[in-house]
C-alpha cells in the first residue's frame, strides 16, 4: 500500500515568494496532520483535520500560514509570503480513529523547505 | 553566529547489545503511547504502540514498557543492529483528543559495529 505522499521533496525559494506544500494521505484515513521540524524546536504540530474539516490550528505560526483539505485525498499547506525563519522540514501524517481509540499516525518523508 | 539547536540525548551501544531508550511523559490522562524511529532524511516511522490498560507490549525485537505510576515509557531493542541507528521519539495522546500526539524531544541511538 502507498504511504503518505508529499511533494515536493525539496523546495528552495526566495523570501517573499508563495510556497505550497502538498500531501496525499493514506487512503481511508480520516485524520490528516501537518508538522514542522527544526533543530531549534523539534517536531511541532501545526494543524490537523478530521474528515477534511480543520479541528485545531493553534499551532499555525501566524496568518502567513494556511492549510486546506478540499477532499479526503489531498491537502495543501501554503506560506505567503515566505520568510527565512520558515525554513524547516514539513511533514504530513495521516491516521484512522476506530471506536474512539486512535491509531498510529503514519508520516510522509517530508518537504525540506529553504527560504533564502 | 552559530545557532543553538536541541541537544538530543544520545545513546551509544555496541552491535548485538540490547538498547533501552527512556521517555517521561507529561499528562497523567494520556492513554495511548507510541514510539517512532526517524532516520536521516525520512519521516518518523511507527515502531510500536501501547494503550494505558497495558504495562508491556512486544513486537519483533522491540518491547515497550509503560509505568503509569511514574509516567515513564521505555523502548527496549534486542540485539541492536547498525540499521537501528536513528532518532527515537515517544509520543502520547489522550483519548478523544482527535488523534493529536504530543512528541518528546527524541533520543539519538548510535550503534557501533
Amino acid at each position: 500500500d502507498a504511504g503518505v505522499i508529499q511533494s515536493p521533496r525539496h523546495e528552495v525559494t526566495e523570501m517573499g515568494q508563495e510556497v505550497t506544500l502538498r500531501c496525499k494521505p493514506i487512503s481511508g484515513h480520516d485524520y490528516l496532520f501537518w508538522y514542522r521540524q527544526t533543530m531549534m524546536r523539534g517536531l511541532e504540530l501545526l494543524i490537523y483535520f478530521n474528515n477534511n474539516v480543520p479541528i485545531d490550528d493553534s499551532g499555525m505560526p501566524e496568518d502567513r500560514f494556511s492549510a486546506k483539505m478540499p477532499n479526503a485525498s489531498f491537502s495543501t499547506l501554503k506560506i505567503q509570503p515566505s520568510e527565512p525563519r520558515d525554513s524547516a522540514v514539513y511533514f504530513c501524517a495521516s491516521s484512522l480513529a476506530q471506536g474512539g481509540f486512535n491509531q498510529p499516525q503514519h508520516f510522509g518523508d517530508g518537504t525540506r523547505l529553504s527560504i533564502l | 553566529g552559530e545557532s543553538v539547536g536541541l541537544h538530543l540525548p544520545t545513546l551509544s551501544v555496541q552491535e548485538g547489545d540490547n538498547s533501552i531508550i527512556n521517555c517521561a511523559y507529561s499528562n497523567s490522562a494520556s492513554d495511548y503511547f507510541i514510539w517512532y524511529k526517524q532516520e536521516s532524511g525520512k519521516g518518523p516511522q511507527f515502531i510500536i504502540d501501547i494503550r494505558s490498560n497495558m504495562d508491556k507490549r512486544q513486537g519483533q525485537r522491540v518491547t515497550v514498557l509503560l509505568n503509569k505510576t511514574v509516567k515513564h515509557l521505555s523502548l527496549q531493542i534486542a540485539a541492536t543492529q547498525p540499521g537501528d541507528s536513528a532518532v527515537y521519539f515517544c509520543a502520547e495522546n489522550k483519548r478523544n483528543q482527535g488523534g493529536k500526539l504530543i512528541f518528546g524531544q527524541g533520543t539519538e541511538l548510535s550503534v557501533k559495529p
